[in-house]
């Protein structure tokens, strides 16, 4: 299967710092995916980013398909930010395989 | 549009026993897949299906099985329960498979 790795693994920040996540990928992919997963293990979907750039409000993901890697940019942290972030990456049409998350926590 | 459904939310079991989650897709969605979290493995790609068919499946042993309905719901069954099955089981519907998933709150399986 396809290798995912994340960085960092852990990070803190000041409410109102900026901080970017990272994804690498060991194969060629035609789908990538950014999920937040909340304190009481909710999924949320936050970008589906094969390519390209996209933007909403606060957050922006990159992804170079061409280099296997993909950025998720936070903006201004909120507290409400705090959570586990997965990058998930699919090549066959219906088997993601989710990166260990980069888990992050915003202080006041 | 209502969000993905999963039930039971908590669920506890002893060992050797069986146990079946349900998951109810997104209204006009009609692949599902299911996820296995823990905190040694994180996700883990279990099943896919699409339109009553298992399309795709992951590394896992022959007690865990699925199957979905005419109506797109599905259900998981783990029979002789492990402690190792101890997880949170996620379930995620999209249009055909290839695209933007949504997921359900998990069912948290706690085997004692």
């Amino acid at each position: 299967g396809i290798q995912v790795e994340q960085s960092p693994p852990d990070l803190i920040l000041q409410e109102g710092a900026n901080s970017t996540l990272r994804c690498n990928f060991s194969d060629s992919v035609n789908n990538l995916q950014w999920f937040h997963q909340n304190p009481w293990g909710q999924l949320i979907n936050l970008f589906y980013i094969p390519s390209g750039t996209k933007q909403n409000g606060r957050l922006s993901a990159t992804t170079v398909a061409t280099e296997r890697y993909s950025l998720l940019y936070i903006s201004s942290s909120q507290t409400t930010d705090s959570g586990v972030y997965f990058c998930a990456v699919d090549n066959t049409g219906n088997q993601f395989y989710f990166g260990t998350g980069t888990s992050l926590t915003v202080i006041p | 549009k209502a969000g993905v459904t999963q039930t039971p939310r908590y669920l506890i079991k002893t060992r050797g026993q069986q146990v079946t989650l349900s998951c109810s897709p997104i209204s006009g969605h009609r692949s599902v897949s299911w996820y296995q979290q823990t905190p040694g493995q994180g996700l883990q790609f279990l099943f896919e299906y699409f339109s009553e068919t298992q399309r795709n499946k992951g590394n896992f042993p022959g007690r865990f099985s699925g199957r979905q309905f005419s109506n797109s719901r599905s259900e998981m069954n783990v029979s002789t329960l492990e402690l190792g099955d101890s997880a949170l089981y996620l379930c995620a519907s999209s249009r055909q498979g290839n695209e933007k998933l949504f997921f359900g709150s998990g069912t948290q399986l706690s085997v004692l």
